[in-house]
């Protein structure tokens, strides 16, 4: 297993601008999800896709969005930045597998939104 | 909807005490129980699961867990604990969606502190 990669683990921007951050999955598993952790909080569901369409999604507004690719990588976008939305961001990929359910997280990226 | 309460914000204790972190969940389905570990600047780390089965889950690093059905609860448990222990600690749950797992809806965390 090459487990989960996010890039990059550290990021600054400024408010108002547009910001993707990079996961890579492990091989095989074909569902990928999202999360937000506000700093003292727990995990926030963001999305979830699933053979690169969305079948899931919490309640963030439409300036998040995400891609899923064939080889497990996926992307999570964000517009129009705003001071709320520093956070670690975690990705998370697991597979159906029956005896493997369960997710498999990454080290996260530290955005700060200035 | 699914909801995942961890009663205690923070849990002090000595080295080599035991320790309980608890947590209750809200379902009015079958759902699958999870215990993530989170050390300082780092991402999730998946310390036990319950899917089915023996309701007493052995995970990593000594911790097990008890899923009570009756009670809606999933208590962490070590009966010994180390320094290196000190960490925040995730309870989540999920439902499985066909043939993909649900979203995972976690609690607040609890912060489990050891002291020497």
């Amino acid at each position: 297993e090459t487990g989960v990669t996010q890039s990059p683990t550290h990021l600054i921007k400024t408010r108002g601008q547009q910001v993707t951050l990079r996961c890579s999955s492990q091989s095989g598993h074909n569902t990928v999800s999202w999360y937000q952790q506000a700093l003292g909080q727990g995990p926030q569901f963001i999305f979830q896709y699933y053979r690169e369409e969305e079948n899931g999604r919490g309640n963030f507004p439409p300036r998040f969005s995400g891609l899923q690719f064939p080889n497990y990588s996926s992307e999570l976008n964000v517009n129009a930045l705003e001071l709320d939305d520093s956070a670690l961001y975690l990705c998370a990929s697991s597979t159906a597998g029956v005896s493997n359910y369960g997710y498999t997280f990454g080290s996260g990226t530290r955005l700060t939104v200035v | 909807a699914q909801s995942v309460t961890q009663l205690d914000s923070q849990v002090p204790v000595f080295e080599e005490a035991p320790v309980e972190l608890r947590c209750n969940y809200s379902s009015s389905v079958s759902v699958y129980l999870f215990w993530y570990v989170q050390y300082p600047n780092q991402g999730l780390q998946l310390l036990l699961k319950y899917l089915s089965g023996s309701t007493l889950v052995k995970g990593i690093n000594g911790f097990e867990a008890e899923f009570n059905k009756s009670q809606t609860s999933f208590h962490l448990r070590k009966p010994s604990v180390h320094i290196s222990d000190t960490a925040e600690y995730f309870c989540a749950v999920t439902l499985l969606r066909g043939s993909t797992l649900g979203r995972l809806y976690f609690g607040r965390g609890t912060q489990l502190t050891v002291w020497p």
